[in-house]
């Protein structure tokens, strides 16, 4: 079983929808959670992070945390042809082996 | 201010040669990462230091020597490289609050590294 997992897509969805993307993880460990945009030929962006239960809004995201269900999600509202990109989902520990694990990425098709 | 450079951008390198990869951050963060990135695959951890001492080491190969000079400067020197080693080099920092929630990582541009 993986660490991180993630359906790798592609997600299409219309332009102005709300994009769903998901994540387990099975490290029962894990305190820290991560979503990173990752456009074709650069560099991981970070944007969002969640550590606690529940649901966290920054704009047009929202990250969500389940950590009975090792369950994290990530909502992109009003989507844009711009949005399009590999979503990465990442954990982290607080203790012992400290350092971002990642999911396979989700690719998302965003169509005008 | 969450910047992290990388130099160079581009790299191409024969197997006989000797090259360093370079990184660079002013956040006072004490964790710094070296990851591999194939492509169409997510980032592969090679090596982390906190607070300047080497603290993981997935079992790179030793052609791979990283280098943490002091807190904000990050090596990875490359000697006698294979074409399989080809791929988009990151480096990442981030604070390291011991025994407290994790902050983010943030990445750099990456180096893109062709063996030839």
């Amino acid at each position: 079983q993986k660490e991180v997992e993630q359906n790798s897509g592609p997600l299409s969805v219309p332009e102005g929808a709300i994009a769903s993307l998901n994540c387990t993880y099975s490290d029962r460990v894990s305190q820290s959670f991560f979503w990173y945009r990752q456009y074709s030929g650069k560099s991981p962006e970070l944007i969002m992070s969640i550590y606690s239960n529940g649901d966290k809004e920054d704009g047009r995201f929202t990250a969500q945390l389940n950590k009975a269900s090792q369950y994290v999600s990530l909502l992109i509202r009003d989507s844009q042809p711009s949005d399009s990109a590999t979503y990465l989902c990442a954990v982290n520990r607080d203790t012992g082996r400290r350092a971002l694990t990642f999911g396979s990425g989700t690719r998302l098709q965003v169509q005008p | 201010d969450t910047e992290v450079t990388q130099t160079p951008k581009h790299l191409v390198m024969g197997m006989t040669n000797k090259k360093s990869l370079k990184c660079e951050q002013h956040m006072g963060h004490r964790a710094m990462y070296w990851y591999k990135q194939k492509a169409k695959k997510p980032p592969e951890l090679m090596f982390v230091y906190s607070y300047e001492k080497l603290s993981i080491n997935e079992s790179v190969p030793s052609r791979f020597s990283p280098e943490c000079p002091n807190s904000s400067l990050l090596n990875l020197h490359l000697h006698a490289l294979q074409p399989e080693d080809s791929a988009l080099y990151l480096c990442a920092s981030s604070q390291d609050r011991t025994g407290g929630v994790n902050t983010e990582a943030f990445f750099g541009q990456g180096t893109r590294l062709t063996v030839v």
